[in-house]
């Protein structure tokens, strides 16, 4: 079937640490989108990145759509930056909106 | 303004209660979404309205029923659930959505309604 797969399923890192997100996908995709889940619940858009590279703040995404693989970079990560991190694609064959497992990141003080 | 916003925040039910959850948007939006999110888990999408229209259905009980009366309001209507329907309900919305086309659809979303049935 159709899969979404996002890597690592768990990050710990000190604050002010680098990271990279990874969402790789097995078919084409019309969308992608990137969303922040905070302790609350809250999903926060980052990026709306169906190809080509964005960048706000210290986030920026890169995805690869013929190579099926969306990345997240986090720069100087801070303590808020700690929560889940989803990315969602719109499969181009059926339409099906789905969601991978997605990151915890957890940012020490 | 991009915001949606669900209500209530919190709901405890009883099996046998009748009970819905709203959400609203006011930022011209056509497309409306509900997913179920269980603990430690990704959202699941449940239904989409694209123009006050129902355009999926993935497969849900039929104790749940949603309902679109206008462009900015999307209701889910709560009937018979299990303790098992405890979950994070979320409400989003994006510009428009076909099935079958291209779609621009960058989602936006509601903070949830943090459902428990006993």
């Amino acid at each position: 079937g159709i899969q979404v797969e996002q890597s690592p399923p768990d990050l710990i890192l000190q604050e002010g640490a680098n990271s990279t997100l990874r969402c790789n996908f097995s078919d084409s995709v019309n969308n992608l989108q990137w969303f922040h889940q905070n302790p609350w619940g809250q999903l926060i858009n980052l990026f709306y990145i169906p190809s080509g590279t964005k960048q706000n703040g210290r986030l920026s995404a890169t995805t690869v759509a013929t190579e099926r693989y969306s990345l997240l970079y986090i720069s100087s990560s801070q303590t808020t930056d700690s929560g889940v991190y989803f990315c969602a694609v719109e499969m181009n064959r059926d339409d099906k909106i789905i969601f991978g497992k997605g990151t915890r990141l957890h940012i020490l003080p | 303004d991009t915001e949606v916003t669900q209500t209530p925040k919190h709901l405890v039910m009883g099996m046998t209660n009748k009970k819905s959850l709203k959400c609203e948007q006011h930022m011209g939006h056509r497309a409306m979404y509900w997913y179920k999110q269980k603990a430690k888990k990704p959202p699941e999408l449940m239904f989409v309205y694209s123009y006050e229209k129902l355009s999926i259905n993935e497969s849900v009980p039929s104790r749940f029923s949603p309902e679109c009366p206008n462009s900015s309001l999307l209701n889910l209507h709560l009937h018979a659930l299990q303790p098992e329907d405890s979950a994070l309900y979320l409400c989003a919305s994006s510009q428009s959505y076909q099935r079958g086309s291209v779609n621009s659809y960058e989602q936006y979303f509601g903070p949830g309604t943090r459902l428990t049935v006993t």
